[in-house]
């Protein structure tokens, strides 16, 4: 079954540095996100992304944060720069079109120190 | 604004019996889906099972199955025979139609399975 790929499985930075988050999506899915999960709490939406620009973004999803898909295949979260609070999980995912469930990735967890 | 409401933070069940779920939400439109997901101590979210709100039928995944109330605003996970294995977070999520949408989580039920 095709899955979504997000490495690494965990990154530890330090406060200040930027981080890229890499994913490849399902090959023919059409829509992409980003979400996290601070630990203990709920998955929270950041941005979509379609026909290769942003279509909704949160609040959460400040300009520190930015997403690219360069090669028609990756997408990435990239944060500027990290600060403690953007320690959580990184779920990527990746859907088809219509009413086609979500896939999502095994996740990035971020470590800022 | 969409809310989705899971308003038992955990729940425990025996090996082998039933457990029910629950999950609110609240949206003024007609067009939209409901989901189920899994989340494992591994912390990958796995889809259980998933609704459409224009289907009167409940869905059903082995297992799992849905009782979906749309009047009422409720889409609660019930889970027959229970095992080992389905201890983990459940979250229950909204999205609303159209081609586009994002996913929108409840706080998540911790389902404890005892041997």
């Amino acid at each position: 079954e095709p899955e979504v790929t997000q490495t690494p499985s965990h990154q530890v930075t330090q406060m200040g540095q930027e981080v890229i988050l890499r994913c490849v999506p399902i090959s023919n899915h059409l829509y992409f996100y980003w979400y996290r999960q601070i630990l203990g709490q709920k998955v929270e939406f950041l941005v979509s992304f379609y026909n290769n620009e942003i279509s909704e973004k949160s609040e959460i999803f400040d300009d520190q944060f930015s997403v690219e898909r360069p090669d028609g295949s990756n997408f990435t979260l990239k944060i500027r720069s990290t600060k403690l609070e953007d320690s959580a999980m990184y779920f990527c995912a990746s859907r088809r079109d219509g009413n086609y469930g979500y896939t999502f990735g095994s996740g990035t967890r971020l470590t800022v120190v | 604004a969409q809310t989705v409401t899971q308003s038992q933070p955990e729940m425990s069940v025996q090996e082998a019996e039933t457990v029910t779920l629950s999950c609110t939400y609240d949206t003024s439109e007609s067009d939209y889906y409901l989901f189920w997901y899994k989340q494992p101590p591994s912390r990958q979210m796995i889809l259980v099972i998933r609704q459409e709100a224009y289907k009167q039928q409940n869905a059903t995944e082995n297992r799992f199955s849905v009782n979906f109330q749309k009047a009422a605003k409720s889409f609660s996970l019930k889970i027959s025979d229970s095992q080992l294995g389905d201890a983990a977070m459940y979250f229950c999520a909204f999205r609303y139609g159209g081609s586009q949408g994002n996913l929108i989580f409840g706080k998540g039920t911790k389902l404890s399975v005892k041997p």
